[in-house]
């Protein structure tokens, strides 16, 4: 039982390029999110989603894009990085009841 | 907009001393709240989760009260030790929404 699996655990980026970070679990958990989170910030939630095939947008989505095609995968797709995505992003599932499950993170930097 | 307040950035405390955490909402009417803790470089970890009619719950040294009059979750770590030493989040949350929302957390340390 692995938990929440996120990778890469680091990436430089140069802006203007995309890529995604992976995130997957094992707990056969409903709900997902993805959080950023940033140095007197705190976490702030991008996109959520409660099963396979929904989602929805959080507090920050703008240039973030996510798809949940299985119970277990949850992929957050950068369109086109800036300078301003640069941050720690964390992975998260539960289940009914329970708290969040946190993945161990992916450190992002955009040069 | 719904509001999240954790006292103070940074808390220390004696070690065997009861540290008190704040967690104030405004704007809200969550029907649950969670705590985490996060230690540097790592990912929250979930600690417990206290319903608006549990008024308190407790895990080992751990304490959480909730009262939804004064919109106010504490969190109590009894017989503190150095290890405890971490930042802990709230989050108040509603069945059935998913947007959860943080607060910034309060940086508690332990001295020997």
């Amino acid at each position: 039982n692995a938990g929440v699996t996120q990778t890469p655990k680091f990436q430089v980026l140069k802006t203007g390029q995309s890529m995604t970070l992976q995130c997957a679990q094992d707990m056969n958990h409903e709900y997902m999110s993805w959080y950023r989170q940033d140095p007197g910030m705190g976490l702030r939630l991008i996109h959520y989603s409660v099963g396979a095939g929904i989602t929805d947008q959080g507090e920050v989505p703008n240039g973030y894009n996510v798809s949940r095609s299985t119970t277990e995968d949850f992929p957050l797709r950068l369109l086109s990085a800036a300078p301003s995505q640069t941050s720690v992003y964390f992975c998260a599932s539960r289940t009914g009841g329970d708290g969040y499950t946190f993945g161990s993170g992916t450190r992002l930097t955009v040069v | 907009s719904q509001k999240i307040e954790q006292n103070s950035e940074a808390l220390n405390i004696q070690e065997g001393k009861t540290a008190t955490l704040t967690c104030n909402y405004t704007n809200y009417s969550p029907a649950y709240l969670q705590w985490y803790r996060q230690d540097p470089g790592r990912g929250p970890v979930f600690l417990l989760l206290i319903r608006e009619n549990e008024k308190e719950k407790r895990k080992e040294r751990l304490k959480v009260t909730f009262d939804t009059t004064l919109k106010q979750s504490l969190f109590h770590i009894t017989a503190s030790q150095p290890a405890d030493s971490a930042t802990y989040l709230c989050a108040p949350a509603r069945f059935g929404n998913e947007k959860l929302t943080f607060g910034t957390g309060t940086r508690l340390t332990i001295i020997p």
